[in-house]
């Protein structure tokens, strides 16, 4: 069984670029979310996608936007970078979208905005 | 919404002693309740769950955590720490009547385990 992979590893930016960042689900889980976590903190939700559709939104601009595709890989792009997005990006995958489904993260994105 | 408070940033401990790292919650609502484990440079990794039943959940590494809902609780425990515990860990929080499975993380505490 394959777990949550997410491309590239590392990434480096200049204010005002944009960038995709991309995440292949556990075999058989159905939903995507996306996490922001920044230096010394803890993961912050960015939002969810079920069956290609957003699914749930936390307190992010519109410049995050995400897909996901019949293979229910995803990918979040971010518009317009400012230095403050620097952090490292989690996806995690659930088996249903249900609130109690556990979520399993993978090894993140580690975004650099210069 | 939900909030999580993890009291201790740093829970320095000697190997073979017992820790414990306190996490409370706030919410309106039932809450189902969680704890990740954060080696550096990984992805989180789920510890445990507690989503109903028997209060007390325990891990298949010695870690236990016990759901107090009159405290709004949810400290995990273990009585001997090994070197290899050395790492972060997350209480994190998902409404149980919300649509979709979000999570709202604490600030982390780092277990740090000296021989």
């Amino acid at each position: 069984e394959t777990g949550v992979t997410q491309s590239p590893t590392h990434l480096i930016k200049t204010r005002g670029q944009q960038v995709t960042l991309r995440c292949s689900s556990q075999s058989g889980h159905n939903t995507v979310s996306w996490y922001q976590q920044a230096l010394g903190q803890g993961p912050q939700f960015i939002f969810q996608y079920y069956r290609e559709e957003e699914n749930g939104r936390g307190n992010f601009p519109p410049r995050f936007s995400g897909l996901q595709f019949p293979n229910y890989s995803s990918e979040l792009n971010v518009n317009a970078l400012e230095l403050d997005d620097s952090a490292l990006y989690l996806c995690a995958s659930s088996l249903v979208a249900a609130s109690g489904a556990p979520q399993y993260f993978g090894p993140g994105t580690r975004l650099t905005v210069l | 919404a939900q909030s999580v408070t993890q009291l201790d940033s740093q829970v320095p401990v000697f190997e073979e002693a017992p820790v414990e790292l306190r996490c409370n919650y706030s919410s309106s609502v039932s809450v189902y309740l969680f704890w990740y484990v954060q080696y550096p440079n990984q992805g989180l990794q789920l510890l445990l769950k507690y989503l109903s039943g028997s209060t007390l959940v325990k891990s298949i590494n010695g870690f236990e955590a016990e759901f107090n809902k009159s405290q709004t609780s949810f400290h995990l425990r273990k009585p001997s720490v090994h070197i290899s515990d050395t790492a972060e860990y997350f209480c994190a929080v998902s409404a149980s009547n919300s649509g979709y499975s979000t999570l709202t993380f604490g600030k982390g505490t780092m277990l740090l385990v000296s021989p």
